[in-house]
């Protein structure tokens, strides 16, 4: 089936670890984004890419890193620079066409950090 | 600044309608988009409207209003399955999504 797997699913990570966050798409789509969930918040965007090789920052990218060596993977590197990691992060691709910004989430990943 | 704006939460009964309203200030505007997510669920696209109107699917419909910067969504005929989160996010002059803080919707029998 096609969809967008994102692993793990919860992850519990120590201060000053670094941790990555894994997105594997088979929807053959070329956009892929990150973006972070907090309660009371809405959805903001880490990093995202509209092809392979290519990456740009988005609103809160300080303290993440991400890369685009395939299409279908998009990881993300949560690294000890980031200062309140705690929180539910989605990844998403987005269909081409007339509706940009119809996005197909993957099931997210939850990071907590003790 | 760009900001949206949606009610935290609201509470229904099953069998009812209820409106969510959404107000968005952008920088450009290339169209509304609402999604539905369960509680620790992915979000789920719902709808999106570029032009003035309401647009139906079923038991769900979206209205836009551009010129107030405004839109809603309608559920009808509420199942207890509609208990979710639903957000609201507007697509700005460089396509990116502005996503507001979603309204959790209660659904009571």
């Amino acid at each position: 089936d096609g969809g967008i797997t994102q692993s793990p699913k919860y992850l519990f990570r120590k201060e000053g670890q670094n941790v990555t966050l894994s997105c594997e798409q088979n929807l053959n789509h070329d956009a892929m984004y990150w973006y972070r969930q907090d309660p009371g918040q809405g959805l903001r965007l880490i990093y995202y890419s509209q092809i392979v090789n290519d990456f740009q920052k988005g609103d809160i990218a300080e303290g993440y890193s991400v890369s685009r060596e395939k299409k279908e993977s998009f990881p993300l590197t949560v690294t000890s620079a980031q200062k309140n990691p705690t929180a539910f992060y989605l990844c998403a691709t987005e269909e081409p066409g007339l509706e940009a910004g119809e996005l197909f989430f993957g099931e997210g990943s939850r990071l907590t950090v003790l | 600044g760009q900001n949206i704006d949606q009610p935290t939460e609201m509470t229904a009964t099953e069998g009812a309608i209820v409106q969510i309203n959404c107000t968005y200030q952008t920088s450009g505007f290339n169209g509304l988009f609402w999604y539905q997510q369960h509680a620790g669920e992915a979000p789920t696209f719902l709808s999106y409207n570029v032009l003035d109107g309401l647009e139906e699917k079923g038991r769900f419909s979206s209205f836009l209003s551009r010129s107030k910067g405004y839109s809603y969504l309608l559920l009808k005929e509420l199942q207890m399955k509609d208990s979710a989160s639903y957000l609201c996010a507007a697509s700005d002059s460089n396509y990116q999504l502005i996503w507001g803080a979603g309204t959790k919707l209660i659904i009571k029998p």
